[in-house]
């Protein structure tokens, strides 16, 4: 069954400084998308950055980074100079068959940003 | 423009009662999804509609959770008989067959 596994439920770290969201999926479908979504306490649902895959480079959004490690089924968040604004519940998700389908979530992992 | 939109924004209640959620999508998204996001589940699809086709229904949790989407625009989730593990925040997406799924404000359901 497919799966995504958040294993941080809380993540604390002070301003421009880099944090790592840890995301791991199983799935044995070949064709499939991985996505971060980020959470504030609105509760609104904010789309981060997507890697499909079989994109061979590591997708990037402005401060945010998607490290693939396929062999690994590996799929961290990496958000470089972090800013107070920041804080909020992240979830990674998956859809199979690329994009398009429905969305598979991890547990989410609450990042605090500090000055 | 105008995001995905979501009514009413909070619904209270009681056990037994059916209640109705809609979602307006984002005007000329083929894709409309319902997800349920609860504490002690997370985050669950719930249902997706793409254009004519027919739903894909493998997430609802039981057969009290119905929905439709009238004219491929808006939607309408019942679910009947509402029990107590009903009480989540149910939100809608929309998507242009693209990879970004643009999210409702949600509602927030109390079943009492």
């Amino acid at each position: 069954a497919q799966k995504i596994t958040q294993t941080q439920p809380g993540m604390f770290v002070q301003e421009k400084e880099a944090v790592t969201l840890d995301c791991t999926y199983d799935t044995s479908d070949p064709s499939y998308g991985l996505f971060w979504y980020k959470q504030p306490s609105s509760g609104e649902m904010i789309f981060l950055i997507y890697q499909g895959s079989y994109d061979q480079q590591n997708a990037t959004e402005g401060r945010y980074s998607l490290n693939f490690q396929k062999a690994r089924k590996s799929a961290n968040l990496v958000i470089s100079a972090s800013q107070l604004g920041d804080s909020a519940m992240y979830f990674c998700a998956m859809s199979l068959y690329g994009a398009g389908t429905a969305l598979i979530f991890g547990k989410g992992t609450t990042l605090s940003v500090s000055s | 423009g105008a995001g995905v939109s979501q009514s009413p924004s909070n619904k209270v209640t009681e056990k037994g009662k059916d209640v109705e959620l809609r979602c307006d999508p984002i005007s000329g998204h083929t894709a409309l999804y319902w997800y349920r996001q609860s504490l002690g589940q997370g985050l669950e699809f719930l249902i997706y509609f793409q254009g004519n086709s027919a739903p894909d229904k493998s997430g609802l949790p039981s057969d009290r959770f119905s929905a439709e989407r009238t004219g491929g625009s808006v939607s309408t989730l019942t679910i009947q008989r509402t029990q107590q593990e009903d009480s989540a925040v149910y939100l809608c997406a929309s998507s242009l067959q693209g990879i970004e799924q643009y999210f409702g404000p949600g509602t927030r359901l109390t079943v009492t």
